[in-house]
């Protein structure tokens, strides 16, 4: 097993412009979160899946973000019209939620920096 | 409300020697759970000890242990023994009822001197 996986590690990119990141859980896993870090603050939740349904959205989540999950194994998240604003690094983790699973300890992707220029 | 408040932006250390980083957290929940990461340079967050709400005994994993005072609410981490690969961010975490998300502090830069 590799981790979790995210694609690309950065991004650069002008305002207005869309973007996409892809993140690959633990395979095994069935939960899938995602969270955006800005300089100085600790990760900030946006959103998170089980298998293929997602489960809870953020207010962070602005109508410019969307994220999916459609064969309950990897996940996009786009922003759409991007500002300068949304510069962070966006993390992607994963965890196994079941009857036996204990603490649902969450694994953490390398992130993905986004810069907007 | 700040759920979880870390009041170390900083911290140093010697090589070798101990150090608490600090860690209170605000919920109403009986059923909750508390999580350390570490954060180095790289970027990916690290996870490094669990304590349960419930959990009777202070949580240890190798030289780190979570010192958890429930009536002050507060789960200190502390890490024995540093070495200079401890040099990191760490972020402490909770998680309230059920499975809801980590909410995270603003986390503590330590910094471990040779």
């Amino acid at each position: 097993d590799t981790g979790v996986s995210q694609d690309p590690r950065h991004k650069i990119t002008k305002r207005g412009q869309n973007v996409t990141f892809r993140c690959d859980p633990i395979s095994e896993h069935n939960r899938l979160y995602w969270y955006r870090q800005t300089l100085g603050q600790g990760p900030e939740f946006l959103t998170y899946f089980q298998n293929e349904a997602q489960l809870e959205k953020s207010r962070l989540l602005s109508d410019r973000f969307s994220a999916e999950r459609p064969k309950g194994s990897f996940s996009t998240l786009e922003i759409q019209r991007t500002e300068q604003g949304d510069s962070a690094m966006y993390l992607c983790a994963s965890s196994l939620v079941g009857a036996n699973s204990g603490a649902n300890v969450l694994t953490f992707g390398a992130g993905s920096r986004l810069t907007v220029l | 409300a700040q759920k979880i408040t870390q009041t170390q932006p900083g911290m140093f250390v010697q090589e070798k020697e101990a150090v608490t980083l600090d860690c209170t957290y605000d919920t109403s929940d009986q059923s909750y759970g508390l999580f350390w990461y570490k954060q180095p340079s790289s970027g990916e967050m690290i996870f490094l000890i669990y304590q349960g709400s419930y959990d009777e005994q202070n949580a240890t994993e190798g030289r780190y242990s979570l010192n958890f005072q429930k009536a002050r609410k507060s789960a200190n981490l502390v890490i024995s023994a540093s070495q200079l690969g401890d040099s990191a961010m760490y972020f402490c975490a909770m998680r309230e009822r059920g499975n809801t998300p980590l909410v995270f502090g603003k986390g503590t830069r330590l910094s471990v001197i040779a």
